[in-house]
């Protein structure tokens, strides 16, 4: 099965600088990479997705980056600001019949005013 | 549109009680549910997808006996923990989507907050 690798596991950013998350994967048959932002005790909402078929994807400060051939991807935010802080989690979907996800291990962000 | 909600938010039990917790798509069908388990600090562990009308598929070292799924229709899906221990407390986030596999989105719901004394 899929299995996804995130790094690093906290990000501690000054507002108005970049922040980079870098994800792996290794079932090079998985065509779907979404991202989620979770604060805490709520749920994860998906801020940005990429697909196999495409290298990079932006909405406004928020890009994602995909390299099919060394099977990882990126997510960057721009810009950061205070309400960036949260743990952000890259996922796989496996090829199989169900469209599981397979989860990184997720980054803490923090963005210090 | 997608909007997915789950009852109840939060639970305490006692050791040896079972908790059933309700997943359900409020405005569209959906095929497919997954239900996660979160433990703090932690990313979420895919417990088991479920398909209306079929037998959910449990992931390695789940219990299919101890957390029992089902997807009666296209809007519901439960799990129930059965004999609930301390070292079941975690965080149980469900998920839907409208059809199996394919391009489609998964939608979250809330989550339920188990805590098992």
């Amino acid at each position: 099965g899929e299995n996804v690798e995130q790094h690093p596991s906290t990000l501690s950013v000054q507002e108005g600088d970049s922040a980079v998350i870098k994800c792996t994967y290794s079932d090079s048959a998985s065509n779907y990479f979404p991202w989620y932002k979770q604060e805490l005790g709520k749920r994860p909402q998906l801020i940005i997705d990429i697909r196999s078929n495409v290298g990079e994807k932006k909405d406004q400060r928020i890009a994602v980056t995909l390299n099919k051939t060394a099977k990882h991807f990126s997510l960057h935010i721009t810009e950061t600001q205070p309400e960036d802080s949260a743990v952000y989690f890259c996922a796989g979907r496996s090829t199989d019949s169900w469209g599981k996800l397979q989860f990184g291990a997720g980054t803490q962000v923090v963005v210090t005013p | 549109g997608a909007v997915v909600s789950q009852h109840p938010s939060w639970v305490i039990c006692k050791s040896g009680t079972s908790v059933k917790i309700e997943c359900r798509s409020l405005d569209f069908q959906a095929t497919t549910m997954f239900w996660y388990r979160q433990f703090p600090k932690q990313s979420l562990m895919l417990m088991a997808t479920s398909n209306e009308g079929s037998k959910a598929t449990y992931e390695q070292g789940v219990e299919k006996d101890k957390f029992l799924i089902n997807h009666a229709s296209l809007t519901l899906s439960t799990l129930t923990v059965t004999s609930a221990h301390p070292e079941d407390s975690s965080f149980y986030i469900c998920s839907a989507s409208r059809t199996s596999g394919g391009d489609n989105e998964q939608f979250f719901g809330p989550g339920t907050r188990l805590t098992v004394l």
